[in-house]
């Protein structure tokens, strides 16, 4: 497997609070990307980043944000959990200066807001 | 109207048989396009990717592009219980640095 892993794996959380979700590479790769997946959905973006600090919104990006202080971590936040965001979160990560080339997914977060 | 699109399924083979999955994107300007499989609880993972009009094989797989006519497709030849899964496609444009998916299509391989 390429170099992926998120963290944690399940996640329970009260309405209301904080949650932080955590991707981490070991691939170097510039393009780190943050979608959920729901039924009938299919995977949505939330936000992206194409480097150190640079980051970009996706299609749901309200109530997320996120951050990259380094290359190998991608972290996502929601600034308070609401029912709407139980989801399972994926990270991806793609080597896009290389050209188009796909994505590798992390194992993914399921997260449940009650 | 979605960028992506997939007929949902479920998709029903028998074993032996010739799965086809197919996809349309609606923006002209799309660059690539790529085929992932989706176990249930399992994250996607990458089986197939195209940039050129016409055929790609690999194995068992082949992918299809036409882009006159903005459809893509995915054969499955010789189909086994374990291709049953969730097949999503994915475009990517010229511009920009994401992905689009379909919300992919459902397939059962009856043994």
């Amino acid at each position: 497997d390429a170099g992926i892993t998120q963290s944690p794996r399940h996640k329970v959380t009260e309405t209301g609070t904080p949650v932080t979700l955590r991707c981490h590479q070991t691939e170097n790769h510039r393009y780190m990307y943050w979608y959920r997946q729901d039924p009938g959905h299919g995977l949505r973006l939330i936000h992206y980043s194409y480097g150190v600090k640079d980051t970009d919104k996706g299609e749901v990006s309200d109530g997320y944000s996120v951050s990259r202080s380094k290359t190998e971590d991608f972290l996502l936040t929601l600034e308070s959990a609401t029912s709407s965001q139980t989801s399972v979160y994926f990270c991806a990560i793609s080597d896009l200066d290389r050209g188009p080339r796909g994505y590798t997914f992390g194992s993914g977060t399921r997260l449940t807001v009650v | 109207q979605k960028e992506v699109e997939q007929n949902s399924g479920p998709l029903s083979v028998p074993e032996g048989a010739i799965a086809s999955l197919n996809c349309t994107y609606s923006d002209r300007g799309s660059q690539s396009f790529f085929w992932y499989r989706q176990y249930s609880g399992k994250s996607p993972e990458l089986i197939m990717f195209i940039y050129s009009n016409g055929d790609k094989e690999d194995g068992r797989f082949t992918a299809q592009l036409n882009k006159a006519s903005q459809y893509v497709s995915l054969l499955i030849r010789d189909s086994q219980p374990s291709d049953s899964a969730t097949y999503l496609c994915a475009v990517k444009k010229v511009t920009g640095n994401q992905f689009y998916f379909g919300t992919g299509t459902s397939l059962t391989v009856i043994p």
